[in-house]
């Protein structure tokens, strides 16, 4: 497809469990970004590459938190030891150019439930 | 640091009537501004932006905002909403110096009524 894909929908795991979400960008998108949004909430910035380089990662929660983008295309969120805290839609989005002004095109997200 | 604060969590309207969707911002350094709208279970899709130049900005859809740089606001407009308005709309703030951390707000339901 054209649009953002992220796989899993839906990721049940229990407490504890590393989980893996991945991102697919449109293809050719410079820069990928991810967000965490917890329910009733908007997305809160996560972390920012532009094509294989993280260039913030300040809004990572925790050191259990950690993203790469290998080769400036798909990139994986990982979360280890989840806590129920981590329950939360996970975006990811893309945009074609270095990001300044740039829209940025959304996935519909992959729903992690920790129990 | 960048803050967006939508003044309303709910919106109610009936169908055919104008609607209006406040967002105020606070920021050190100048921004870019974003309306998104989210469907359930699905991601952020983009209205408007406001980059530079008229401070009108028509977006998809029907719907305007208009940029008040000294009331640091971005309302969004739409003289006729339809019940397929109904949605969650978010706006957001993104600083010319970091393009790529934009800041939401927690969001206004739209819901429309026959």
């Amino acid at each position: 497809g054209a649009g953002v894909s992220q796989s899993p929908r839906y990721k049940v795991a229990k407490r504890g469990q590393d989980v893996a979400l991945r991102c697919d960008p449109i293809s050719g998108h410079v820069s990928l970004f991810w967000y965490q949004q917890a329910l009733g909430q908007g997305p809160e910035f996560l972390t920012y590459f532009q094509n294989e380089a993280q260039l913030d990662k300040s809004g990572l929660p925790s050191d259990r938190f950690f993203a790469e983008r290998p080769e400036g295309s798909v990139s994986t969120l990982k979360i280890q030891r989840t806590q129920q805290e981590d329950s939360a839609v996970y975006l990811c989005a893309s945009s074609p150019y270095r990001g300044q002004g740039q829209p940025q095109h959304f996935g519909d997200g992959t729903r992690l439930s920790i129990l | 640091a960048q803050s967006v604060t939508q003044l309303d969590s709910q919106v109610p309207v009936f169908e055919e009537a104008p609607v209006e969707l406040r967002c105020n911002y606070s920021s050190s350094v100048s921004v870019y501004l974003f309306w998104y709208v989210q469907y359930p279970n699905q991601g952020l899709q983009l209205l408007l932006k406001y980059l530079s130049g008229s401070t009108l900005v028509k977006g998809i859809n029907g719907f305007e905002a208009e940029f008040n740089k000294s009331q640091t606001s971005f309302h969004l407009r739409k003289p006729s909403v339809h019940i397929s308005d109904t949605a969650e709309y978010f706006c957001a703030v993104s600083p010319y110096t970091n393009a790529g951390k934009s800041t939401f707000g927690d969001g206004t339901t739209l819901t429309v009524k026959p």
